[in-house]
């Protein structure tokens, strides 16, 4: 089975900009989870999918938005970005239903660098 | 809510010699426990679980961490370290049947093999 994939690896963008990064969750898996990944703060959740409706939310700005399409790929967007969003952006999927073991999947990443 | 703790943010050992790397956790309700390791510039890989049952738990790479309750610690160890374990480890936990599916994550501790 192909693993999770992102696109793209990096980015670079310039403050006030948007920003979307897509996510591929391997075959079958219909959650897709975000997580922010910063040197100052570590790894931090902002959202969960599932069969294209948001399960789960952690604690960010309403700049950042995702949302789930039917084949279970997702993407984020980032509004208005600031020097504060630049940072390593994981994109992680799993089962999510049935009898579940919460094992999450993690991609490569999104490197984000906002100048 | 749930909290992680790593103690030690950096870990040195030399190549043969053992691997221990600490977590402890803080939850209200038993969770479930996980180790990855992250390499350079690449995404979480899953090292082990804990869900229910055995409290030793075996993964890849000959990993192991054992979950005991009533120190709430869930270390990693590795009998024998190798060059290629050098790699930032991450302690997470989940605690399941409420809804929330969102990975908290300790700091990490960065292993360091020396030859």
């Amino acid at each position: 089975k192909a693993g999770v994939t992102q696109t793209p690896r990096y980015l670079i963008k310039t403050r006030g900009q948007q920003v979307t990064l897509s996510c591929s969750p391997i075959s079958g898996h219909r959650s897709v989870s975000w997580y922010q990944q910063t040197p100052g703060q570590g790894l931090q959740f902002l959202f969960e999918y599932f069969s294209e409706t948001q399960r789960n939310k952690g604690n960010f700005p309403g700049r950042f938005s995702g949302r789930q399409f039917s084949n279970s790929r997702s993407e984020m967007n980032v509004s208005t970005l600031e020097l504060g969003d630049s940072a390593l952006y994981l994109c992680a999927s799993s089962s999510g239903a049935g009898a579940p073991t919460y094992e999450q999947y993690f991609g490569p990443g999104t490197r984000l660098t906002v100048t | 809510a749930q909290s992680v703790t790593q103690l030690g943010s950096h870990v040195s050992v030399s190549e043969g010699a053992l691997v221990l790397l600490r977590c402890n956790y803080s939850s209200s309700v038993p969770p479930y426990l996980f180790w990855y390791v992250q390499y350079p510039n690449q995404g979480l890989q899953l090292l082990l679980k804990y869900t229910t049952g055995a409290t030793l738990v075996k993964g890849i790479n000959g990993f192991e961490a054992e979950f005991k309750k009533s120190e709430t610690s869930f270390h990693l160890t590795k009998p024998s370290a190798h060059m290629s374990d050098a790699a930032e480890y991450f302690c997470a936990v989940i605690v399941p049947d409420t809804g929330r599916r969102a990975l908290t994550f300790g700091s990490g501790t960065r292993l360091q093999v020396q030859p």
